[in-house]
Order: C-alpha cells, then structure tokens, then sequence
C-alpha cells in the first residue's frame, strides 16, 4: 500500500529563517501532491498542490517542490514569522475521482521570534 | 470551495455508550469523507460516505462500530459506538481532495472517552 512519511515531527526555526518540511512517499508516484496547514483545534486548510510534471511551484512565501526521482517532495516557507508555526500535513491524490487523499503524519513547525 | 460545519466539537463520553457526529456542507457534494486523527498521528481515512448507497469503509474500520447515514448531498453522520477509551480521538469530516482539487475539512470533533 502507498506510504507517505514527513521524516520531522517537529521542526524549531528563528523568525526569518526558511523552514524546509519534507514528505516522501513509497510505491507508485501520486498525480499530485497535496500541503495543508492545521492548527490545534481545527482542521486542515489548503495550501498548495503540485502536480507530478511540475517541479515547483510558488505562492507568496510558500514553495514546493516534486521530485517523482527521489520520491519527495519539499515545502519552504521562506522569511518564516510566529505566525507560521502550526503543523504542516503532505497528502497524496492519486488522481481517481472520488477517492480520499492519503496523509502523511505532519512536522510541527515553531517559529521563535 | 465549500464550507463545512462540524458538530459537536468536543465532547467527553463515558464507555460503552455512542456519539453521532454531524457535518454539514454549504453545497451539495457527492462523496464525503470521515477521518481519524490519533495523538501524534496521521489522518487515517474510516470510511467514504456517497449518497444514496451504504458507505465504504477502509480496512480495521467495520460498520458495526462506526455505522455512518448520508441522506442527502449535504449532510453526514459518523456515530462511534459502544466506545472504548481507545475511541479517543479526532474525528474529522472532509469533501473534495482528489483529482486535482483541494479538501475542506470541518473543524473536528475532539472525543474523549472515560
């Protein structure tokens, strides 16, 4: 069956630095790769997707990479600020309608000013 | 996009007795998902619920225990039965997420079971 891990449970960074999450997966490479941010207490929220003929792709501070190579993908957040510090979850979308996305665990992010 | 109202959001159960979590979607869906979040651990998908037929459920998760209704395209229940401390978790409803698009998640319930 198809794995996804996010090899950092946690990741302490200074206001300003880049944050770099990683998720790599197993088995076949997904149509797409999804991010989402979740804060305690809530559900996820979208972020970015990247498809699996792109390699990268940018939205404001946010940049992801996929590389179906090495069966990972990268999430930066450059210039990072306390209000980014909340857990970031990698999903897999195979690309079949109807079907769930498959989630990694997370990396827990914290940004200290 | 779509917006989802979950609830309860929280609630502390006593074992052996159910709780039936509602969800809510502001546009008519076709499928819906139900997810389980653990301590520390990934979303874990139970079951996907499409209207007008029984749900799905993914392997370790049976209808006896978490029996799930979708009687029309906006609306689900996930009922935890007969529960057990290890219940403990967060349940998550979701729609969308595949085929190039983005999920939306309702807020979660937070089930604590003594």
């Amino acid at each position: 069956s198809q794995k996804i891990e996010q090899n950092s449970e946690a990741l302490n960074i200074q206001e300003g630095k880049t944050a770099t999450l990683t998720c790599n997966y197993t088995n076949y490479s997904p149509a797409y790769l999804q991010w989402y941010r979740q804060d305690p207490g809530r559900g996820p929220v979208f972020l970015l997707l990247i498809r699996e003929n792109e390699k990268e792709k940018r939205k404001e501070r946010l940049k992801v990479t996929f590389d179906t190579t090495l069966k990972q993908s990268l999430f930066h957040i450059t210039a990072s600020q306390p209000a980014d510090s909340a857990t970031y979850l990698c999903a897999l979308d195979i690309g079949q309608a109807g079907t769930a996305l498959i989630f990694g665990k997370g990396t827990t992010l914290s940004v200290s000013s | 996009s779509a917006v989802i109202s979950q609830k309860p959001s929280r609630d502390i159960c006593q074992r052996g007795t159910s709780l039936t979590i509602q969800c809510q979607v502001d546009s008519q869906v076709t499928m819906m998902f139900w997810y389980r979040q653990q301590p520390g651990q990934s979303l874990t998908l139970i079951a996907t619920a499409n209207q007008g037929s029984e749900a799905t459920y993914e392997s370790g998760f049976v209808i006896d225990k978490f029996p799930i209704s979708r009687p029309n395209l906006t609306f689900s229940t996930l009922t935890v039965s007969n529960m057990s401390p290890e219940d403990s978790s967060i349940y998550l409803c979701s729609v969308g997420g595949g085929m190039n698009t983005e999920a939306f998640f309702g807020q979660g319930t937070r089930l604590t079971v003594v």
